[in-house]
């Protein structure tokens, strides 16, 4: 089973762009990278997700390598509303094997 | 907005106790799951469900039962609740077929602790 790797916390400063990356390096072929958002008292919520190469959104992008065995979830332009603590999350669409990382704590200073 | 509530937002149970949390999702999703979460530990899938009467065991189902009678309801059941038991636990829905990479959508979680 792919184990997930992330650091375990993270500061920068408004107006920055943040890197956060994932490693997973026994990733299987039919699985998915997605990452998760969560702010205090609140459950994880959906940011983005991707198989390879690179995806964007209105939020973030994610940056997959050709081995996939990392991710690197950036943050463009961070604000202090940004801080939260940021999952990776490895799994497939064929199966229930849920792979979470055990979480990136991202602190944003002024 | 798919919306999915658990009963509680905190909960104090003494020590043998059995504890009932439960939770809804709104969205007639297949797939309800239950992790808890704990400091440094991540979210840890504790059992989950693809369908009404249907479920699996996650990776900690130890010490843990659960229910779904209907659709919309998951029920996660400490038999005799103990202080190692004591965590965050979090409920989330997710729409059928998708596995693991389909979006999860969680509830705020529910604090127990066990004295």
């Amino acid at each position: 089973l792919a184990k997930t790797t992330q650091p375990i916390s993270m500061d920068s400063y408004e107006g920055q762009e943040v890197n956060i990356t994932c490693s997973h390096n026994n990733i299987a072929t039919n699985d998915y990278i997605t990452w998760y958002q969560q702010f205090p008292s609140q459950g994880p919520r959906f940011i983005i997700q991707g198989y390879k190469t690179k995806v964007t959104n209105e939020v973030a992008s994610l940056f997959i390598p050709a081995d996939r065995k990392s991710s690197t979830l950036s943050l463009p332009r961070v604000s202090l509303s940004d801080t939260a603590v940021y999952y990776c999350l490895v799994g497939g669409y064929s199966n229930y094997q849920l792979i979470w990382g055990a979480g990136t704590k991202l602190i944003i200073k002024p | 907005d798919v919306k999915v509530t658990q009963s509680s937002r905190y909960l104090v149970k003494r020590t043998g106790e059995k504890v009932f949390l439960e939770c809804v999702q709104d969205m007639d999703h297949e797939n309800m799951f239950w992790y808890r979460q704990d400091p440094g530990l991540g979210l840890r899938l504790i059992y989950f469900s693809y369908d009404v009467k249907m479920k699996e065991k996650g990776d900690i189902p130890e010490g843990y039962s659960v229910s779904r009678e209907k659709k919309e309801r998951f029920s996660l059941i400490l038999e005799s609740a103990s202080t190692n038991q004591t965590s965050m636990y979090l409920c989330a829905s997710s729409l059928s077929g998708g596995g693991s990479a389909d979006t999860q959508y969680f509830g705020p979680g529910t604090r127990l602790t066990v004295l």
